[in-house]
């Protein structure tokens, strides 16, 4: 069935260091992928999508890559800051319209 | 532009009792769906749905759930003889779909509790 895997389920960074948090997905019919930051009893908030017909988009400090051959995308978060510390959730649009979530990575920044 | 609205942003309930939750999408949206979420797991996808139509319940229990989106008025989520593994977070969400904007936009979420 469709689904979509993360990793790492937790990540934990010095400030001013980098994030990488890596997904894959399985329905190959999938064309778009957002990514969610959710702050502790808060909503999850879009901070970045890409679109199929692209391999990479960037803005500011959070870029996302796309390889669709091996189905899988990535977040990086470059000067990591203390308020990066939340839960990011990668996810896939199926081809049937429905949006499925990875089970999110818990990052934490040290300052 | 208001965005996604949901009401209750708490419910406490005792079991047996129902438990129904609104969701009001953005302006131009027609597009909603009801994801859970348990303390510290992932948003788990229940159904989607068109103004007066469900397009996918794959992820909603078939007994004691049930979701609408009536011509006019919220979108509802409604659970039928709570039990405490009800007890967790239900976001709506709401996208346009068209014009190549498949964004989905969070509400704030129901809290629901059930003792």
């Amino acid at each position: 069935g469709e689904n979509v895997e993360q990793h790492p389920s937790t990540l934990s960074v010095q400030e001013g260091d980098s994030a990488v948090i890596k997904c894959t997905y399985s329905d190959s019919a999938s064309n778009y992928f957002p990514w969610y930051k959710q702050e502790l009893g808060k909503r999850p908030q879009l901070i970045i999508d890409i679109r199929s017909n692209v391999g990479e988009k960037k803005d500011q400090r959070i870029a996302v890559t796309l390889n669709k051959t091996a189905k899988h995308f990535s977040l990086h978060i470059t000067e990591t800051q203390p308020e990066d510390s939340a839960v990011y959730f990668c996810a896939a649009l199926t081809g049937g319209f429905k949006t499925i979530f990875g089970a999110g990575t818990r990052l934490f920044v040290k300052a | 532009n208001a965005g996604v609205m949901q009401n209750p942003r708490h419910l406490v309930r005792r079991r047996g009792q129902e438990a129904r939750l609104r969701c009001s999408p953005m302006k131009g949206h027609s597009h909603v769906y009801w994801y859970r979420q348990l303390p510290e797991e992932g948003l788990k996808f229940m159904v989607y749905l068109q103004k007066e139509n469900i397009i996918d319940e794959s992820g909603m229990p078939k007994e004691r759930f049930s979701a609408e989106f009536p011509k006019e008025g919220p979108s509802i989520l409604r659970i039928q003889q709570v039990v405490r593994g009800d007890s967790a977070a239900y976001f709506c969400a709401s996208s346009p779909l068209q014009g190549g904007e498949e964004t989905q936009y969070f509400g704030p979420g129901t809290r629901l509790l059930v003792l």
